[in-house]
């Protein structure tokens, strides 16, 4: 079945670098733009970056440009975010979602998501 | 960046009664070329991720209890529960796919009254 299962979370000191990675089985992983997304303990859900099916396009929030790196190896089906320079406020559930079609960005799957804890 | 916000925060209802959810978007998510609007709802249970429910505004994902419907149009837009199952308890959140950067709602809590 469709399934995306992110791994690489875990607890890092402020300014330090993560990388987590989001692997995907059941589909053709290689048609579809994929999102990260995060969500801060009981709080909403925030957009963080988003990659072109190919991954000649990528975007950013402005909370994360500069610091956070998407990317992706569609040989195999898996697809990153490099985090650098963390920072607390970085503390979050980290989603990876996948595009439901090109140029329309809402989600249809969802990985379980991976926690990421920054704190000295 | 469009700003979403949703009404009210937090709503509790009775089993088999209808719950109303708003979201309003600081702008207009309707394409003029399609005439779509580029509005989704999601529902996330506790431990859970987000799972689609709505998209279009109004079109339900394949699987979705027919008891959900979305409408809306421009910037104002509504998810219904028609009659509130003990399993629909969750959060509720509409995220606007018009322009990136994507944006999602603060989110509305349902309970059961």
């Amino acid at each position: 079945q469709v399934q995306l299962v992110e791994s690489g979370g875990g607890m890092v000191q402020p300014g330090r670098s993560l990388r987590l990675s989001c692997a995907a089985s059941g589909f053709t992983f290689s048609n579809y733009a994929m999102h990260w997304v995060r969500q801060t303990p009981g709080k909403g859900l925030e957009w963080v970056a988003l990659i072109s099916y190919d991954g000649t396009n990528k975007y950013y929030a402005d909370s994360v440009k500069g610091r956070f790196t998407i990317s992706r190896d569609n040989s195999k089906n898996t697809l990153y975010v490099q985090m650098d320079s963390l920072r607390a406020e970085d503390t979050a559930v980290y989603y990876c979602a996948r595009v439901v079609m090109r140029g329309v960005n809402f989600m249809d799957v969802w990985g379980k998501g991976t926690t990421v804890t920054v704190s000295s | 960046d469009i700003v979403m916000t949703q009404s009210p925060d937090s709503l509790a209802v009775s089993l088999g009664e209808r719950a109303t959810i708003n979201c309003k978007s600081s702008q207009s998510v309707l394409y003029s070329s399609n005439n779509k609007n580029y509005l989704a709802w999601y529902q996330q249970k506790p431990g859970q991720p987000p799972k689609l429910l709505i998209y279009w505004a109004s079109t339900r994902e394949s699987g979705v209890p027919d008891r959900f419907s979305g409408s809306g149009s421009g910037t104002d837009f509504t998810l219904t529960i028609s009659s509130l199952q003990a399993e629909d308890v969750a959060v509720y959140y509409c995220q606007q796919y018009y322009t990136i950067p994507v944006t999602f709602g603060p989110g509305t809590k349902v309970d059961i009254k």
